[in-house]
């Protein structure tokens, strides 16, 4: 079983509407959770990260954890084409120094 | 540098050559990832640095792939023989403290192997 786990998708969204985006993760040592876009090509960057359990929103996005659960997810609002990407969920586990990769959403956002 | 730099940003190997690929980090960061991100698949972990030091390989997948970064900054992954299975990109990452901060990749080295 991997560390952190996405559902691929593809996850389909027509414009103007709210993308959710959804990771688990199986190490309750985990400390930080992190979300990446990656565009077709390109290398991931960094959306934005959350290690206390709620929600934290930056403009258009609202990342949420539940340590409870082991669950992370990702809001994206007023979806654009732009936002058309994988998006990448990832943690770090108080283990090891390694940083967890899901396999990554595909999400499509449609005009 | 302003970012993570890496290079050669495109390698074509036969199989059974040597490669090596480097990559420069942020000025001043002190950890060093190295990801293997198949087509379709998240980037999966090879091996961590804490300055000079290696603290994780368990990542590696085989004696054939090696890493260094003598002196903290530049590192370079090293694959012998390669195989048509090492054929991916290869993503570095830097951050500023230990493990647990954010890290920012570089834009990564392609590798086909032919």
């Amino acid at each position: 079983q991997k560390e952190v786990e996405q559902n691929s998708g593809p996850l389909s969204v027509p414009e103007g509407a709210i993308a959710s985006l959804n990771c688990t993760y199986s190490d309750r040592g985990s400390q930080s959770f992190f979300w990446y876009r990656q565009y077709s090509g390109k290398s991931p960057e960094l959306i934005m990260f959350i290690y206390s359990n709620g929600d934290k929103e930056d403009g258009r996005f609202t990342a949420q954890l539940n340590k409870a659960s082991q669950y992370v997810s990702l809001l994206i609002r007023d979806s654009q084409p732009s936002d058309s990407a994988t998006y990448l969920c990832a943690g770090t586990i108080l283990t090891g120094n390694q940083f967890y990769f899901g396999t990554g959403t595909s999400l499509t956002v449609i005009p | 540098g302003a970012g993570v730099s890496q290079s050669p940003r495109y390698k074509v190997a036969k199989r059974g050559q040597d490669v090596a690929l480097r990559c420069d980090p942020i000025s001043g960061h002190v950890s060093l990832f190295w990801y293997q991100q198949a087509l379709g698949q998240g980037p999966e972990f090879l091996t961590y640095f804490q300055n000079e030091a290696q603290l994780d390989k368990s990542g590696l997948p085989s004696d054939r792939f090696f890493a260094e970064r003598p002196e903290g900054s530049v590192s370079t992954l090293k694959i012998q023989r390669t195989q048509q299975e090492d054929s991916a990109v290869y993503l570095c990452a830097s951050g500023r403290t230990g493990a647990g901060n954010t890290i920012y990749f570089g834009e990564g080295s392609w590798l086909t192997v032919v």
